[in-house]
């Protein structure tokens, strides 16, 4: 049974680029969670997708957006890369609000 | 804004000893508490769960919930080298399983 599984692993982008983060959601589990973690600090809630919408979201600009797709796979998307952006993004699969499994997240280093 | 605080700076304990850690919380509407452990450049595992008041206790791991001091702790008995991580303590926001997660507690167990 896989787990929830990230791509890409480590990204190096500059400022200004934008990105798309990749995650797959741990089989049965239909909702995803996008969490960034940067060092030394404890994740920090992006949004959350169930059923190709977004449900919930935290407080991140509009720079930060996301899908999610009829299989329940998600992208993460960020345009306008600040060096500030540089972190853990971590994804998080539940059964609707079930507990949520991290993923092995993709570590973002913006130049 | 909902805040979980963990204040406890690095908490080193030897081999076979309990380690004790605390968080607190802001949010009264808080129903679901949960501890995390991350381990140096990993993503969070979820090793204990709790929403009742009262102790819930799984192999070497107890989690205490005092809803009314908002409260929730987690002790380690009979600590391993390979309990050496960070752990998070992490509670739902409001009525959503949103996530809001603490700095983290780093715990490191001396042989």
């Amino acid at each position: 049974d896989a787990g929830v599984t990230q791509s890409p692993t480590h990204l190096i982008k500059t400022r200004g680029q934008q990105v798309t983060l990749r995650c797959s959601p741990k089989s049965g589990h239909d909702t995803v969670s996008w969490y960034q973690q940067a060092l030394g600090q404890g994740p920090q809630f992006i949004f959350q997708y169930y059923e190709e919408e977004e449900r919930q979201r935290g407080n991140f600009p509009d720079r930060f957006s996301g899908h999610q797709f009829p299989n329940y796979s998600s992208e993460l998307n960020v345009n306008a890369l600040l060096l500030g952006d540089s972190a853990l993004y971590l994804c998080a699969s539940s059964l609707g609000g079930g507990l949520q499994f991290f993923g092995p997240g993709t570590r973002l280093t913006v130049l | 804004q909902k805040e979980v605080e963990q204040n406890s700076g690095p908490l080193s304990v030897p081999e076979g000893a309990i380690a004790s850690l605390n968080c607190t919380y802001s949010d009264r509407v808080s129903q679901s508490f949960f501890w995390y452990r991350q381990y140096s450049g990993k993503s969070p595992e979820l090793i204990m769960s709790i929403y009742s008041n009262g102790d819930k206790e799984d192999g070497r791991f107890t989690a205490q919930l005092n809803k009314a001091s908002q409260y929730v702790s987690l002790l380690i008995r009979d600590s391993q080298p390979s309990d050496s991580a960070t752990y998070l303590c992490a509670v739902t926001e409001g009525g959503n399983n949103r996530l809001a997660f603490g700095k983290g507690n780093q715990v490191v167990v001396i042989p």
